[in-house]
């Protein structure tokens, strides 16, 4: 596609609910990236995919969370049980190698109610 | 802790004006990338600089890297209303996974 596509755009969830967030990244783009951020804040780095593999997965808050990417295309962030603390723009980048220019989706923005 | 780390954390300027961010980090690194974002949603790329370049420039932007002091700083010059957005740098550490480690930001605010 033309650019990083994220979806949803917006979710809301209860508290206790697992919630799937979808990443199409740019196509030819080896590397993908997740991230969280809190209103105001800065980027959080979650989870870093080079092709289908993660060679790093140290920022995952919790046992809760995970990450798959196939086909060295779309990637999925899977947050279970939902909590509250967990309410935040989750970003999806993506480049054509890791460490090279990034390019970001505009974010799926979760609320746990 | 955050790997790059910006200053300042907010500032406000007078449109025309010229607007100086920089960025400290810790650890050597491969590149720097300074990135643009508006209203709290996706971040736009403005400029890489590698870790064997010393300046870069893009329009009214100005990249510059000390290696020495690991450290790097952003100019835009003759600002506008439109610049307003926070800044944020994110590096790329030389050892280890190659991944895109941002700071918490510089909020700009242009006023007119």
């Amino acid at each position: 596609g033309a650019g990083v596509s994220q979806s949803p755009s917006n979710k809301v969830t209860e508290k206790g609910k697992d919630v799937e967030l979808r990443c199409d990244p740019i196509s030819g783009h080896t590397a993908l990236y997740w991230y969280r951020q809190s209103l105001g804040q800065g980027l959080e780095f979650l989870i870093y995919f080079q092709g289908n593999s993660a060679p790093d997965k140290s920022g995952l808050p919790s046992d809760r969370f995970s990450a798959e990417r196939t086909g060295g295309s779309v990637s999925t962030l899977t947050i279970q049980r939902t909590q509250q603390e967990d309410s935040a723009v989750y970003l999806c980048a993506s480049s054509w190698y890791r460490g090279e220019r990034a390019f970001f989706g505009q974010g799926t923005r979760l609320t746990v109610v | 802790s955050q790997q790059g780390e910006e200053d300042p954390q907010a500032l406000s300027i007078q449109e025309g004006e010229n607007a100086t961010m920089n960025c400290s980090y810790k650890t050597s690194i491969n590149n720097l990338q300074w990135y643009r974002q508006n209203s709290g949603r996706g971040l736009v790329h403005l400029i890489l600089i590698r870790s064997n370049e010393r300046e870069k420039h893009s329009g009214r932007l100005r990249v510059t890297l000390d290696t020495s002091k690991k450290s790097s700083s952003l100019l835009i010059t003759a600002s506008r209303a439109a610049d307003t957005a926070s800044y944020f740098c994110a590096t790329v550490l030389i050892q280890g996974a190659q991944k895109l480690v941002f700071g918490q930001g510089t909020r700009l605010t242009i006023n007119p």
